[in-house]
């Protein structure tokens, strides 16, 4: 079974600039969650969708959004990037059972903003 | 909140050696634990997961304990080789509805030969 895959790997944007990165979940995965990854912060949740849901919410900006598909597939998109939005964007893939279910991830994107 | 507290890398060990890193939680309910190994420019990998309580997780020789008691979930190996060079991370997910994570600050472990 194919894995969680993620789309592009790398990104170099400017300031103010907005991007969307996509995300594909492992067959049969209803779930989609997203994490940014920096040396600083640490792995921080961002978002999860569930059939086409938000579920739930981090604590990050409303520059920082997301929607999922009927296949399951999500993109999240980021507007008016910052320097500081430099980060490894991480999307994980589940089966939706809440606080037993195991999530997997994708290799991530890597987002450099000059 | 919920939350993990994970011990402070880097850490080195030579190959052979023991490895333990520290885990702790706070969560209401009952959450389930996991620990997940990132290697140099990979995303994660499960390493290892526990459900309830006293459950024990092992993958690759890696083992932990899931200790209700004392709120930890120390992963352990008897013997570490230079493949397990990676940062290991301690995972928690509450239970509430949805499926969100909280996970520790990362360790960072090299095994030199």
């Amino acid at each position: 079974k194919a894995g969680v895959t993620q789309t592009p790997r790398y990104l170099i944007k400017t300031r103010g600039q907005q991007v969307t990165l996509s995300c594909s979940p492992i067959s049969g995965h209803r779930s989609v969650s997203w994490y940014q990854q920096t040396p600083g912060q640490g792995l921080q949740f961002l978002f999860e969708y569930f059939s086409e849901t938000q579920r739930n919410k981090g604590n990050f900006p409303g520059r920082f959004s997301g929607r999922q598909f009927s296949n399951s597939r999500s993109e999240m998109n980021v507007s008016t990037l910052e320097l500081g939005d430099s980060a490894l964007y991480l999307c994980a893939s589940s089966l939706a059972q809440p606080s037993t279910d195991t999530q997997y991830f994708g290799p991530g994107t890597r987002l450099t903003v000059l | 909140g919920d939350s993990v507290t994970q011990m402070e890398g880097p850490v080195t060990l030579s190959e052979e050696a023991f490895l333990t890193i520290n885990c702790t939680y706070t969560a209401t309910g009952y959450p389930s634990l996991f620990w997940y190994v990132q290697y140099p420019g990979e995303g994660l990998q499960l390493l290892l997961k526990a459900t309830k309580a006293d459950d024990k997780g092992s993958n690759k020789g890696f083992e932990a304990t899931y200790r209700k008691e004392t709120t930890s979930f120390h992963l352990e190996k008897g013997s570490v080789q230079v493949s397990d060079s990676a940062v290991y991370f301690c995972a928690l997910s509450a239970s509430k509805a949805g499926n969100q994570f909280y996970f520790g600050t990362g360790t960072s472990l090299t095994v030199i030969p």
